[in-house]
């Protein structure tokens, strides 16, 4: 199992940007399968963000997020998404895709490397 | 909303001593969906023990997690050089649907 992300950078505040996550190792359309991101602000923990299943079905957000982000998957690509609109600086962080085990596991037993994001001016 | 209390903050050991690190929620959880990670600097978070005690694939016997309802410990039984890393719980559950404690710690002594 590989999980890629791409698409960080730096971006004004109010700014756009959509990080991308590839994943491959596994069959990424199951029902099965429901994919995750989670945040490492500097210096602070982890952050779960937004959760989308298998089947699109079912699209969960954190407070913190919901209205200002997207979750999205496209299982023809074998990709998940998160389309960030009106960033703030305190979105600032290392976003982490990573993937649900099993059956609403409720755990993450795969992650990807990251992609570090910088709202600034 | 459940929120998770890990400590120590900093645990500071020498390798091949034993680690002991705490999660307190606030209230009763669900022991079924308690898990621990592993977070080294640069690297990817590391699934090590899922369902409060049980280890993940690949992960060695020297790490093992327990406890209930509102205290979970996360044990290394003998610290390796390698271990020396964040440690974060996590829960799943309702509002928010996943909750990361604050991290612990593991530095060398």
């Amino acid at each position: 199992v590989q999980l890629v992300e791409s698409g960080g950078g730096l971006v004004r505040p109010g700014g756009s940007l959509t990080l991308s996550c590839e994943a491959s190792g596994f069959t990424f359309s199951s029902t099965y399968y429901d994919m995750v991101w989670v945040r490492q602000a500097p210096g602070k923990g982890l952050q779960w963000v937004a959760s989308i299943s298998g089947r699109r079905s079912f699209i969960y957000y954190s407070d913190s997020v919901k209205g200002r982000f997207t979750v999205s998957r496209d299982n023809a690509k074998n990709s998940v998404y998160l389309q960030m609109n009106s960033l703030r600086v305190e979105d600032t962080a290392m976003y982490y895709c990573a993937r649900e085990g099993s059956g609403w596991s409720g755990y993450f037993d795969y992650w990807g490397q990251g992609s570090l994001v910088t709202v600034s001016s | 909303d459940i929120v998770l209390t890990q400590s120590p903050g900093t645990l500071s050991l020498s390798p091949g001593e034993r680690a002991t690190l705490s999660c307190r929620a606030s209230q009763n959880i669900d022991s079924n969906y308690l898990a621990w990670y592993q977070h080294r600097p640069g690297q990817a978070p590391r699934l090590l023990i899922h369902g409060t005690s049980t280890r993940a694939s690949d992960i060695p016997d020297r790490f093992s997690g327990g406890g209930s309802g509102t205290d979970f410990t996360l044990s290394i039984s003998t610290v390796e050089p390698e271990d020396f890393a964040l440690y974060y719980c996590q829960h799943f559950g309702n509002s928010p649907l996943f909750t990361f404690g604050q991290g612990t710690k593991l530095e060398i002594k």
